[in-house]
């Protein structure tokens, strides 16, 4: 497909358990960046690469999350030991340019973390 | 700390008027803004922006106003049609990140 994809689209966990959060920006596209969105609320950045260098971190909540783009294509978002408070969804969106203050990002469907 | 603000979390338009949704923000340093467009079960997708050297950009039905001095934005759809129906969301960038808005869910009435 042409857009952003992520998988799974939903996901229950257990508290405590580690989940692995897939994307697939689309092809070409130098930047991608991890969003979380709570109930209620905008998306709130967590990480930001540029081709496979992670080069902001900041909004990460913890060292629990963790984020990779190895080949500078497709991300993995892990969270460890997850917590009732992990919940949400969590949004990728990728970009053309390598600045964020350059471009629209467009973004995938998100994938929705239930933590029990 | 909220950048970027939306105040009013839902408005309902009768189909065929005019919807105007707000935003405000906090950092003058902010020189690009985007409205974002959300269905539910899908991500954001964008819609419109306005860099800060303009106060006005049209898109068809879709413009989107800009008042550096009160650090406001809106953005006015006319006329209104039920597909418009979603979440609204506006955002700015600075630096690597986005932020964005908590929403405005608008429902237009058939």
């Amino acid at each position: 497909g042409a857009g952003v994809s992520q998988s799974p689209r939903y996901k229950v966990a257990k508290r405590g358990q580690d989940v692995a959060l897939r994307c697939d920006p689309i092809s070409g596209h130098v930047s991608l960046f991890w969003y979380q969105q709570a109930l209620g609320q905008g998306p709130e950045f967590l990480t930001y690469f540029q081709n496979e260098a992670q080069l902001d971190k900041s909004g990460l909540p913890s060292d629990r999350f963790f984020a990779e783009r190895p080949e500078g294509s497709v991300s993995t978002l892990k969270i460890q030991r997850t917590q009732q408070e992990d919940s949400a969804v969590y949004l990728c969106a990728s970009s053309l340019e390598s600045s964020a203050s350059v471009s629209a990002q467009y973004f995938g469907p998100g994938t929705r973390l239930t933590v029990l | 700390d909220q950048q970027v603000k939306q105040n009013s979390p839902s408005l309902s338009v009768q189909e065929g008027r005019i919807s105007i949704l707000n935003c405000d923000y906090t950092n003058s340093m902010f020189d690009y803004f985007l409205w974002y467009k959300k269905y539910p079960a899908e991500g954001p997708t964008f819609l419109i922006s306005i860099s800060s050297i303009k106060d006005k950009n049209e898109d068809g039905r879709f413009t989107v106003f800009l008042n550096k001095s009160a650090k406001h934005l809106s953005l006015h759809i006319v006329p209104s049609q039920p597909g418009d129906s979603a979440v609204y969301f506006c955002a700015a960038p600075s630096g690597n990140q986005f932020y964005f808005g908590t929403g405005t869910s608008l429902t237009v009435i058939p």
